[in-house]
């Protein structure tokens, strides 16, 4: 048990497709992050989100979008990608706390391919 | 603007044998966080280790330790008495810390280090 579960572990999709990912925190933790990896290049962080609420939003294209229903929930919801767009998206979280630091934990990421 | 560079793609060590992974940062900020974290095949991101600026006395971790130097903006990683349970991608990150309420836990990661351990 990771404490972040990510679904789906793969998957591969059309460039004229919707799809979304989901992200669920078992920690009670209050701030969710999504993050892009790809191959050979750091990990950018393209949403965050405290107590529900977007906080942060790194110039990500609007095919991603993403929804935060609660504090143990997060969504990416997919359209009309492009094969650039394909990579490993994490999912993390962290308790923050005022001047405090909290580590991430981090979810097993699900491997998206654009065909 | 903060980046983290770490110049080694790839390194290898045999087992029990130790092994250092560099890791440079660029910031102004004087108080900040420094991370290393571990992925694996599994590919989830696991914490190794953490050091805050502020604080001189390296960090420990069991068989992992950092060489922390704050002049030289420089944040590497020992792990002694390697094992094959080593082998993975390593990232050395950087983060500001948090002085308010909010998610402010931004992380700025390196390009990573793929470590092999070899029997």
């Amino acid at each position: 048990e990771t404490g972040v579960t990510q679904t789906p572990r793969h998957l591969v999709m059309g460039m004229t497709n919707k799809k979304s990912l989901k992200c669920e925190q078992h920690l009670g933790h209050n701030a969710m992050y999504w993050y892009k990896q790809s191959a050979k290049k750091p990990l950018e962080l393209m949403f965050v989100y405290s107590l529900e609420e977007r906080v942060e939003n790194n110039s990500v294209p609007s095919r991603f979008s993403p929804e935060c229903p609660n504090s143990s929930h997060l969504f990416l919801h997919l359209h009309t990608l492009q094969p650039e767009d394909s990579a490993l998206y994490l999912c993390a979280s962290s308790q923050d706390l005022p001047g405090r630091n909290s580590p991430l934990h981090f979810g097993n990421g699900t491997r998206l391919t654009v065909t | 603007a903060q980046t983290v560079t770490q110049s080694q793609p790839e390194m290898s060590v045999q087992e029990a044998e130790t092994v250092t992974l560099s890791c440079t940062y660029d910031t102004s900020e004087n108080n900040y966080y420094l991370f290393w974290y571990k992925q694996p095949p599994s590919r989830q991101m696991i914490l190794v280790i953490r050091q805050e600026a502020y604080k001189q006395q390296n960090a420990t971790e069991n068989r992992f330790s950092v060489n922390f130097q704050k002049a030289a903006k420089s944040f590497s990683l020992k792990i002694s008495d390697s094992q094959l349970g080593d082998a993975a991608m390593y990232f050395c990150a950087y983060r500001i810390p948090s002085n308010y309420g909010g998610a402010t836990n931004k992380l700025i990661f390196g390009t990573g280090t793929l470590l092999a351990v070899q029997p």
